[in-house]
């Protein structure tokens, strides 16, 4: 069955420094990924998708992932945090169906200014 | 457009009591979601409705009941709350498959005492 694993809980991280937020998933199928992402007290948006082609993937706010099959990782990056990233991040693959998505647990992301 | 809007925002129960979230998007999707939102546990499919007419239970649907009303509306009842169900309700709606991205509305946060 499909699934989706995030290891960093809670990061904690001081403006300007470069984040990395672990996504590791097993899937059966054609592999399609997502970043979700929840503000304080807003509701989840999509922040970038991976379907096919350039495994570097760039998102909204300076975000990008990068696809590497060989190691079942989808990892969520940006060079330089701002406050305002602070946020929970969801990781995201579909289920066998195809009919809804699996979310890994989240990552906290807290940016101190 | 207002996307997808869920009532109420809160709301307290009592162990038993029954209530139903309502849910509405005006983006004409097809399909659409309820999770619920729980720390440490990511978001997990309560039940989804992939087209008007159709529902399917998804990773956690004991204890929930869900409508599909119309194409906009798409319900979520809880026939004898438990104090397990606190939680906050998320509904979600896409064009199609969960390929497409989902939108998500702003949440029920529900407390059973």
């Amino acid at each position: 069955a499909q699934s989706v694993s995030q290891h960093n809980h809670h990061v904690i991280l001081s403006e300007a420094a470069s984040l990395e937020l672990g996504c590791n998933y097993s899937y059966g199928g054609t592999v399609n990924l997502f970043w979700y992402v929840q503000y304080p007290g807003q509701h989840l948006q999509l922040l970038l998708k991976y379907f096919s082609g350039d495994p570097l993937v760039k998102g909204i706010k300076g975000f990008e992932a990068e696809f590497i099959k060989s190691k079942f990782s989808f990892n969520l990056r940006k060079p330089s945090v701002q406050w305002s990233d602070t946020a929970e991040y969801f990781c995201a693959v579909p289920n066998q169906a195809g009919t809804a998505l699996i979310f890994g647990k989240g990552t906290t992301l807290s940016v101190s200014s | 457009n207002a996307g997808v809007t869920q009532t109420p925002k809160f709301q307290v129960l009592k162990t038993g009591q029954s209530m139903t979230l309502q849910c509405a998007q005006d983006m004409n999707h097809n399909s659409m979601y309820w999770y619920r939102q729980d720390p440490g546990m990511g978001l997990r499919l309560i039940y989804y409705s992939a087209s008007e007419g159709t529902t399917d239970k998804g990773e956690v649907p004991n204890g929930y009941n869900v409508s599909r009303l119309n194409k906009r509306e798409f319900s979520l009842r809880l026939e004898s709350a438990a104090p397990s169900q606190t939680s906050v309700y998320f509904c979600a709606s896409s064009t199609g498959t969960p390929l497409h991205e989902q939108f998500f509305g702003p949440g029920t946060r529900l407390t059973v005492l």
